[in-house]
């Protein structure tokens, strides 16, 4: 089963507007992490957030975690056709034995030039 | 520095055939993992390794056999190819061993199918 489940699964913008994509959990975790994906690549890492901290930036990235409601949100501000991707949250879980990240399934963004 | 290679890129196998993807990394990380990637339903963890000789199975591990002769290559063997394997294969390292708090590095991917 899927750990994090990213919402929506899909998101058309236009040039310039924000992307907000969210990510839930369901287990107790160490840190989040957020990656991209461009069709027929690889995943590329953009950001990661501990369980102790609340928000990240990076860049155009803003980054939130609520351990509380086991939830985290992925801020694009001020997109931009090349942000046209797929974007997982994948879980670093603290209460299991496995060292591997849970990937979610991922919102497909397409930015309109 | 190449990162993470992955090949072959493509393949197209019949079903009870083997094969091995192979993955290799240059950047001295201990972690390195497989995942494979079906439509709708993200990553799914095969297998990892936190140090050379040193595996462990993930989510979805059967009909897949790996091994760890050296911290830079972690091959993954599919014994007897099933259609159910169609699949798109990723392997991804990390610096640290235990695979946690560290971003990690993919692979381009293999595109595999199973007629």
């Amino acid at each position: 089963s899927q750990q994090g489940e990213e919402d929506p699964q899909a998101l058309s913008i236009q040039e310039g507007e924000n992307a907000t994509m969210n990510c839930s959990y369901k287990t107790s975790i160490n840190n989040l992490q957020w990656y991209r994906q461009n069709s027929g690549r690889g995943l590329v890492h953009l950001i990661l957030i501990r369980s102790n901290e609340r928000e990240k930036h990076s860049g155009r990235l803003r980054v939130t975690l609520d351990t509380s409601k086991k939830s985290s949100s992925l801020l694009i501000t001020a997109s931009r056709a090349a942000d046209t991707a797929s974007y997982f949250c994948a879980t670093d879980l603290s209460d299991t034995g496995r060292r591997a990240l849970t990937f979610g399934s991922g919102t497909r963004l397409q930015v309109q030039p | 520095n190449a990162g993470v290679t992955q090949t072959p890129k493509f393949q197209v196998l019949k079903t009870g055939q083997s094969m091995t993807l192979q993955c290799a990394q240059d950047m001295n990380h201990e972690y390195m993992s497989w995942y494979r990637q079906d439509p709708g339903m993200g990553l799914r963890l095969i297998h990892y390794s936190v140090g050379a000789g040193i595996t462990d199975q993930g989510e979805v591990p059967n009909g897949y056999n790996v091994s760890r002769s050296t911290t830079e290559d972690f091959p993954l063997r599919l014994l007897s190819a099933a259609p159910s394997q169609t699949s798109v294969y990723f392997c991804a390292s990390s610096y640290s061993s235990s695979g946690s708090g560290q971003p990690q590095h993919f692979g381009d991917g293999t595109r595999l199918s199973i007629l």
